[in-house]
């Protein structure tokens, strides 16, 4: 079974700062997620990524397949980017193995 | 833009009720799950539909059921409710099957917790 790791657990920050917030994984993945969920509770997606690097806006993902590791940076983080961060992972089926999250705080 | 609807949003149940968690989305997905989430723990999966028709066990399936009555809705099922199933479930779809690359982008509902006494 896959096992996720995310780091750090919780992480606070002031308004400006770039955040990286990091995934690995121990078994070779076909997709892997990274996920939002706000602090009212409700979950959105970011991204689904299998190889390189995406971006929206001031969210960048990327991937290393062969090092089993992705990172999740935000540039010039905003109160609003307040919220637990999830990684998720998926090996072609159904059954993705999800991270326990990273818990950001930005500042005002 | 409705995405994925699941209702109830709470509901407090005492222990051997049953209940019914109902879940709708409406952007023709293939797959559809049910996930619970706890404290200090990451989303599991407790039942999934790859399609119409189709229904599998998850990680945590046991007491609970599941229907996947359309392509549309996918039901939960508490037959016999137990205080480990207080926690909070999520609803969610995919185009395909979430582990696949490119189009198993997740859609969650808001959520329901559920606090069996």
């Amino acid at each position: 079974k896959n096992e996720v790791e995310q780091s750090p657990q919780n992480l606070t920050a002031q308004e400006g700062e770039f955040i990286t917030i990091n995934c690995s994984y121990s078994v070779g993945i076909s997709a892997l997620h990274w996920l939002q969920q706000h602090p009212g509770g409700g979950i959105v997606s970011l991204f689904m990524l299998s190889s390189g690097k995406k971006k929206h806006g001031r969210l960048i993902a990327t991937i290393n397949i062969q090092e089993k590791h992705s990172s999740l940076h935000i540039t010039a983080s905003h109160p609003r980017d307040s919220a637990v961060y999830i990684c998720a992972v998926g090996g072609g089926s159904e059954k993705l193995v999800f991270g326990k999250g990273t818990k950001l705080t930005v500042n005002p | 833009n409705a995405g994925v609807t699941q209702t109830p949003k709470f509901q407090v149940l005492k222990t051997g009720q049953s209940m019914t968690l109902q879940c709708a989305q409406d952007m023709n997905h293939n797959s559809m799950y049910w996930y619970r989430q706890d404290p200090g723990m990451g989303l599991r999966l407790i039942y999934y539909s790859a399609s119409e028709g189709t229904t599998d066990k998850g990680e945590v399936p046991n007491g609970y059921n599941v229907s996947r009555l359309n392509k549309r809705e996918f039901s939960l099922r508490l037959e016999s409710a137990a205080p480990s199933q207080t926690s909070v479930y999520f609803c969610a779809s995919s185009e395909t099957l979430a582990g696949a690359a490119n189009t198993g982008e997740l859609f969650f509902g808001e959520g329901s917790r559920l606090t069996v006494l």
